[in-house]
């Protein structure tokens, strides 16, 4: 079936560092998302990505659509306590639904 | 505007209780869809929904019905529950399935089964 598998799994970073994360796909997607969940709520979006190769910034947030469309990358630059969080990696699926990655968890340590 | 809403906030039932969780938007959005969320496992569609009347299976609907009769409301529905469905779920709604940009998500109910 399909996966979505995300690495690190969890990140244990000082306030102020740059982080880096990554998601890879068994199969190719034609759209990236890349979403935050902060502790007990929902999901909210942080960049979407269209077109393989393409580069997004959104404040302080870059990711990147690979060029063989079955990888994507997200990096925070400068780290403040609120990036904490969990970090999803997601695509559509043929009905369009989206189908999830397993998360990233950040822990920002002041 | 709300958003997306979901009730209640927290729920502990016993193994073959049946309950609702309740969500509603009130943006006139067409597409819903319900997701839950095990820890390591990211989040996974359990039903969804094109419009009032119209319902589907997504990747993990086994134990759950859905039901939409108006636009505004889609109700998640545990027949019999069982501790394997103790997760965080999670409504979602958005104008069309490919409206990612303006897909939300609602704040979650924690269900425990016993």
């Amino acid at each position: 079936g399909q996966q979505l598998n995300q690495s690190p799994q969890s990140m244990f970073i000082q306030e102020g560092e740059d982080v880096s994360m990554n998601c890879t796909s068994s199969s190719i997607f034609n759209t990236w998302l890349w979403y935050k969940q902060d502790p007990g709520e929902g999901p909210v979006l942080l960049i979407a990505l269209y077109k393989a190769g393409e580069l997004t910034s959104n404040g302080r947030l870059t990711a990147q659509f690979g060029i063989t469309r079955k990888d994507s990358f997200l990096n925070i630059s400068a780290s403040i306590p609120s990036d904490v969080g969990i970090y999803f990696c997601a695509g559509p699926t043929g009905a369009n639904n989206l189908f999830f990655g397993t998360g990233t968890r950040l822990t920002v340590i002041p | 505007n709300a958003g997306v809403t979901q009730t209640p906030k927290f729920q502990v039932l016993k193994t073959g209780q049946s309950m609702t969780l309740q969500c509603a938007q009130d943006m006139n959005h067409e597409y819903m869809s319900w997701y839950r969320q095990d820890p390591g496992m990211g989040l996974r569609l359990i039903h969804y929904s094109v419009g009032a009347g119209i319902t589907d299976q997504g990747e993990v609907p086994n134990g759950y019905n859905v039901s939409r009769s108006t636009t505004e409301d889609f109700p998640l529905r545990l027949l019999s529950a069982a501790p394997s469905q103790t997760s965080v779920y999670f409504c979602a709604s958005s104008y069309s399935p490919e409206s990612y940009n303006e897909q939300f998500f609602g704040p979650g109910t924690r269900l425990t089964v016993l």
